[in-house]
């Protein structure tokens, strides 16, 4: 497809489950970012990738949230032992640049993976 | 610590100007940007505006930048229901500038027809 693409766009877990969203960037694109918004909140950074190699995890918040893009293109973030207050909009954004200009913040955004924990 | 401000709400009557403000923390930020998101979609990069500029004007867009006050506004001129949204304005991280975006909450424009 044409934009980025994430999936599932919905998921209800159980508490202490594992889960894992995808995402698979426009092709071309360097960077790629993870980004989670709470409702009624702007969306709050996680980390990116430059091809394969991570940049930032700096907002990450916690051991229990990582994240890998091996082959420099789709990427998935992995929530281990899912508590309640992970439930949020998990979004995904790429970028055709990786830094220097203003294109470097022009991020193209999926629609988004909402992820509810019972 | 840095951090995004902007009003929550705003009500306008088609064909009106729209004025949503925005201040900010970070100084050494390059670029300010302003994202739209339309309900169920992603944030879509309406426009951007380089730190040492006053004011970048693009089609009905204007952005007015207050480096000074750290104070950024977007004017939506001729305001049309299909501008309906969330705006979220956006500052980068920092001097070196990635999409690593410091967001805004969010100010909920409803244009009334």
């Amino acid at each position: 497809g044409a934009g980025v693409s994430q999936s599932p766009r919905y998921k209800v877990t159980k508490r202490g489950q594992d889960v894992a969203l995808r995402c698979d960037p426009i092709s071309g694109h360097v960077s790629l970012y993870w980004y989670r918004q709470a409702l009624g909140q702007g969306p709050e950074f996680l980390t990116y990738f430059n091809y394969e190699a991570q940049q930032d995890k700096s907002g990450l918040p916690n051991d229990r949230f990582s994240a890998e893009r091996p082959e420099g293109s789709i990427s998935t973030l992995t929530i281990q032992r899912t508590e309640q207050r992970d439930s949020a909009m998990y979004r995904c954004a790429s970028s055709l640049s990786s830094s220097g200009g203003p294109r470097a913040g022009e991020l193209f955004f999926g629609e988004g993976s909402r992820l509810t924990v019972l | 610590g840095e951090d995004v401000e902007q009003s929550l709400f705003l009500s306008v009557r088609e064909g009106d100007s729209s004025v949503i403000n925005c201040t900010y923390t970070d100084s050494s930020s390059t670029y300010l940007y302003w994202y739209k998101q339309e309900p169920g979609a992603g944030l879509q990069l309406l426009t951007y505006i380089f730190s040492n500029m006053d004011m970048k004007q693009d089609q009905r867009l204007t952005v007015l930048l207050n480096k000074k006050d750290k104070h950024l506004s977007l004017r939506i001129a001729d305001t049309q229901t299909g501008d309906s949204a969330i705006y979220f304005c956006a500052e980068s991280h920092g001097s070196s500038n990635t999409g690593k975006l410091i967001f805004g909450q969010g100010t909920t424009l409803q244009v009334k027809p």
